[in-house]
């Protein structure tokens, strides 16, 4: 069936560095591929999203790369600051169904 | 603009006890979802609105769980009885519909535990 793997689980870098988490996808039709920030005791928040007609995406510091050959897509954050600690997922669609079927989530933490 | 609205935000119940979830979505998003989060995991689809329609229970387990959006706005989830393995996070998203982004905005959730 349709599946989202994520890596890594768990991800510590130093203030300043930059952070890269890793999806593959299963169903090459997907086409939207959205990135979660939860917060603990909160609900997952949107940060960024890449469409399949689209290479690579950013905003400020975070930027998200698409490979639909490989159906790989990235989720990069540079110069991390301690309130980016949180678990990210990423997620995939199709367009038209708006089932996502979500990563296991990456626990980052970035250390001062 | 206010967010998706979820209550309560927490609920301590004994096993077979019956439990509900209440959820007001992002004003004028006519797409409606409820995820289960376990610890450590990503949300799993359980129902899909479009207004007030159901169209995607697939993931619902119907013997015990039950869902309805009369009026398609607001909604609510209800576990009847609830078993040990329910204790999760009863997430609720909203999304403007099918004529528009995917987006879906995600509400802080009802932290459920079973005892």
């Amino acid at each position: 069936g349709e599946n989202v793997e994520q890596h890594p689980s768990t991800l510590s870098v130093q203030e300043g560095d930059s952070a890269v988490i890793k999806c593959t996808y299963s169903d090459s039709a997907s086409n939207y591929f959205p990135w979660y920030k939860q917060e603990l005791g909160k609900g997952p928040q949107l940060i960024i999203d890449i469409r399949s007609n689209v290479g690579e995406k950013k905003d400020q510091r975070i930027a998200v790369t698409l490979n639909k050959t490989a159906k790989h897509f990235s989720l990069h954050i540079t110069e991390t600051q301690p309130e980016d600690s949180a678990v990210y997922f990423c997620a995939a669609s199709k367009g038209g169904t708006y089932k996502y079927i979500f990563g296991t989530g990456t626990r980052l933490k970035v250390l001062a | 603009e206010a967010g998706v609205v979820q209550s309560p935000r927490y609920k301590i119940i004994e096993k077979k006890q019956p439990v509900a979830f209440w959820c007001n979505p992002i004003s004028g998003h006519n797409t409606l979802y409820w995820y289960l989060q376990n610890l450590g995991q990503g949300p799993e689809l359980l129902i899909r609105y479009e207004n007030e329609e159901a169209v995607d229970d697939s993931q619902l387990p119907k013997d015990r769980f039950s869902a309805e959006r009369l009026k398609g706005v607001d909604s609510t989830l209800k576990i009847q009885p609830a078993e040990l393995g329910d204790s999760a996070v009863y997430l609720c998203a909203s999304s403007p519909g099918l004529a528009t982004n995917n987006e879906q905005f995600f509400g802080p959730g009802t932290r459920l535990t079973v005892l």
